[in-house]
């Protein structure tokens, strides 16, 4: 089945600085890509998703970048605010299993 | 707020006790996911419902683990005799095409 591996499981940043996570799948048959956004006590929230036809995609202050051949997609954000500090987890689905697959998760924080 | 909601965000209960929880996807959507997310790691594929259908179960779901989703609206997830390793968060996603998979705020077992 497909394993996602995420990394670094802790960063801090200082404010106004570029924050980037890195996973890597090794189904290729995965096809979709999506980030959460996790806040304590809640559930995990969409901010960003990129298709395996396409190699970037840009939401404001986040950006998702694949590589297919590699097998490795990235999160980048730009300009990080306090409230950008939350847990992000990558995700790979693969249509033959119809779910996602998560990583371990990256506890983000940003200071003042 | 996503528009998926569950009952109830939180349920303490006794080992050997059956829990029920409740998930209600926003209402277009005729895809339903269960995840189960224990702490520090990311979310857990359990079930896949499309419509009343249940089509997919992982083999997380013991016997001691029940899901439906009558009329093809809200789910249930209900856990019987409960050990003290079901203590987790219990997501559900919401999907209109399968791919994407919007959460609720989750409900949190802690079984004593």
């Amino acid at each position: 089945g497909e394993n996602v591996e995420q990394h670094p499981s802790t960063l801090s940043v200082q404010e106004g600085d570029s924050a980037v996570i890195k996973c890597t799948y090794s189904d290729s048959a995965s096809n979709y890509f999506p980030w959460y956004k996790q806040e304590l006590g809640k559930g995990p929230q969409l901010i960003i998703d990129i298709r395996s036809n396409v190699g970037e995609k840009k939401d404001q202050r986040i950006a998702v970048t694949l590589n297919k051949t590699a097998k490795h997609f990235s999160l980048h954000i730009t300009e990080t605010q306090p409230e950008d500090s939350a847990v992000y987890f990558c995700a790979a689905f693969t249509g033959t299993a119809s779910k996602l697959t998560f990583g371990t998760g990256t506890r983000l924080q940003v200071t003042l | 707020d996503t528009g998926v909601s569950q009952n109830p965000r939180h349920k303490i209960t006794k080992r050997g006790q059956n829990v029920t929880f409740r998930c209600d996807p926003i209402s277009e959507h005729n895809r339903l996911y269960w995840y189960r997310q224990t702490l520090g790691q990311g979310p857990e594929f359990l079930t896949y419902f499309q419509n009343e259908a249940q089509l997919e179960k992982s083999r997380l779901l013991s016997d001691r683990f029940s899901a439906e989703r009558p009329k093809g609206s809200f789910s249930t997830l209900e856990i019987q005799r409960t050990e003290q390793g079901d203590s987790a968060m219990y997501l559900c996603a919401s999907s209109p095409d399968r791919v994407e998979q919007y959460f609720g705020p989750g409900t949190r077992l802690t079984v004593t």
